[in-house]
């Protein structure tokens, strides 16, 4: 079984962009889970969706949106770059809402 | 606030012997707790769930949950170099939220 991916896995842009990045669950996974690591902060929630639903957010900035689609795939926005966003941004998939969650490699930001 | 913690590190065990990671949550409502390696510049990767008190082993592996003392560990027997990665603690607090709240991770090393 094929495991998550995300797109792009590298990125750089400049302050005051926007960028979009994508997510494709397991097979059959319908939830997923938005994350951001930086080395400071660790692994903070960004936000979760499950069948097309935004359940849950992190307490970010509302220049952070996402949204998923009906093959459960899911992508999330940044508008209006700033340094800080430079991160590690993890999307994870799971079954359900309690349920394990897996990793994809993540897609690496860096904001100039 | 839900906090998980952990302490940082790093742990240092010679190889073959038991590292013990350990993890305090901070809400009794939790659901599930899970451990997750991250070797440097990887993404987390899934060794461990556990949902009920008690000991759940899986191979080399050992996962400890202690709900009353809100305590979850994990025991690493006859540790490898290949070991040597940060283990992050996750929980999930349930309810209608799936996402999960990590603590910052321990560093481990084994050393040959």
């Amino acid at each position: 079984k094929a495991g998550v991916t995300q797109t792009p896995r590298y990125l750089i842009k400049t302050r005051g962009q926007q960028v979009t990045l994508s997510c494709s669950p397991i097979s059959g996974h319908r939830s997923v889970s938005w994350y951001q690591q930086t080395p400071g902060q660790g692994l903070q929630f960004l936000f979760e969706y499950f069948s097309e639903t935004q359940r849950n957010k992190g307490n970010f900035p509302g220049r952070f949106s996402g949204r998923q689609f009906s093959n459960s795939r899911s992508e999330m926005n940044v508008s209006t770059l700033e340094l800080g966003d430079s991160a590690l941004y993890l999307c994870a998939s799971s079954f359900g809402l309690q349920y394990e969650q897996y990793f994809g490699p993540g897609t690496r930001l860096t904001v100039t | 606030q839900k906090e998980v913690e952990q302490n940082s590190g790093p742990l240092s065990v010679p190889e073959g012997a038991i590292a013990s990671l350990n993890c305090t949550y901070s809400d009794r409502v939790s659901q599930s707790f899970f451990w997750y390696r991250q070797y440097s510049g990887k993404s987390p990767e899934l060794i461990m769930s556990i949902y009920s008190n008690g000991d759940k082993e899986d191979g080399r592996f050992t996962a400890q949950l202690n709900k009353a003392s809100q305590y979850v560990s994990l025991l690493i027997r006859d540790s490898q170099p290949s070991d040597s990665a940060t283990y992050l603690c996750a929980v999930n607090y349930g309810g209608s939220q799936g996402n999960l709240i990590f603590g910052k991770g321990t560093k481990l090393s084994v050393k040959p």
